[in-house]
């Protein structure tokens, strides 16, 4: 089994800043993968960005990075230059040797003009 | 691009009543999901389905049952609705382990 521990609930963050979004997780499993998913208000559920643990690179996706410390079991999302649109509930999920993922209770990041 | 829909974006429903939700994919994935999302809880696994016919318990099965005859069909199913059943209802589908699951718009079901 897997948890997850999103312990920021909410986060605000200046237009253009940087924001950082925590995740531990704990796993028996040696291979899996971490996602970063994010949903907007009222709008679908739609994929940040993806890592595989056997990867020691982090995995970066335009303005998006994490900083993945496997022995620490923590995936954090590094969000670079803020937007408005960057507003939103983002939920870290592992996933492991089944196809089910386990999601945290999310961060609600709001992004200020 | 991959789409996922579900039959309601809004459902009103009274206790007791059954209630089905549907979701279907236009991906060709194997896998589909339910999801209950409530706040404070984030996502938590109903039931998903790796096959068709095929079922298996997620984290909070009790009170739902579920149906998958076609590959790209997946229904959620409440029995006898009960006011703790009120709450956003997600459906998700995904093809390989590791990869991303696809999600629905969601459903917002209200139990009276």
């Amino acid at each position: 089994a897997q948890t997850v521990t999103q312990s920021q609930p909410e986060m605000s963050v200046q237009e253009a800043e940087t924001v950082t979004l925590s995740c531990t997780y704990d796993t028996s499993e040696s291979n899996y993968y971490l996602f970063w998913y994010k949903q907007p208000p009222s709008r679908q559920m739609i994929l940040v960005i993806r890592q595989e643990a056997y990867k020691q690179q982090n995995a970066t996706e335009n303005r998006f990075s994490v900083n993945f410390q496997k022995a620490a079991k923590s995936f954090s999302l590094k969000i670079s230059d803020s937007q408005l649109g960057d507003t939103a509930m983002y939920f870290c999920a592992p996933g492991g040797s089944n196809y089910k993922l386990t999601f945290g209770k999310g961060t609600l990041l709001t992004v200020n003009p | 691009d991959v789409k996922v829909t579900q039959s309601s974006r809004y459902l009103v429903k009274r206790t007791g009543e059954k209630v089905f939700l549907e979701c279907v994919q236009d991906m060709d994935h194997e896998n589909m999901f339910w999801y209950r999302q409530d706040p404070g809880l984030g996502l938590r696994l109903i039931y998903f389905s790796y096959d068709v016919k095929m079922k298996e318990k997620g984290d909070i099965p009790e009170g739902y049952s579920v149906s998958r005859e076609k590959k790209e069909r997946f229904s959620l199913i409440l029995e006898s609705a009960s006011t703790n059943q009120t709450s956003m209802y997600l459906c998700a589908s995904g093809s390989r382990r590791g990869d991303e699951q696809y999600f629905g718009p969601g459903t917002r079901l209200t139990v009276t």
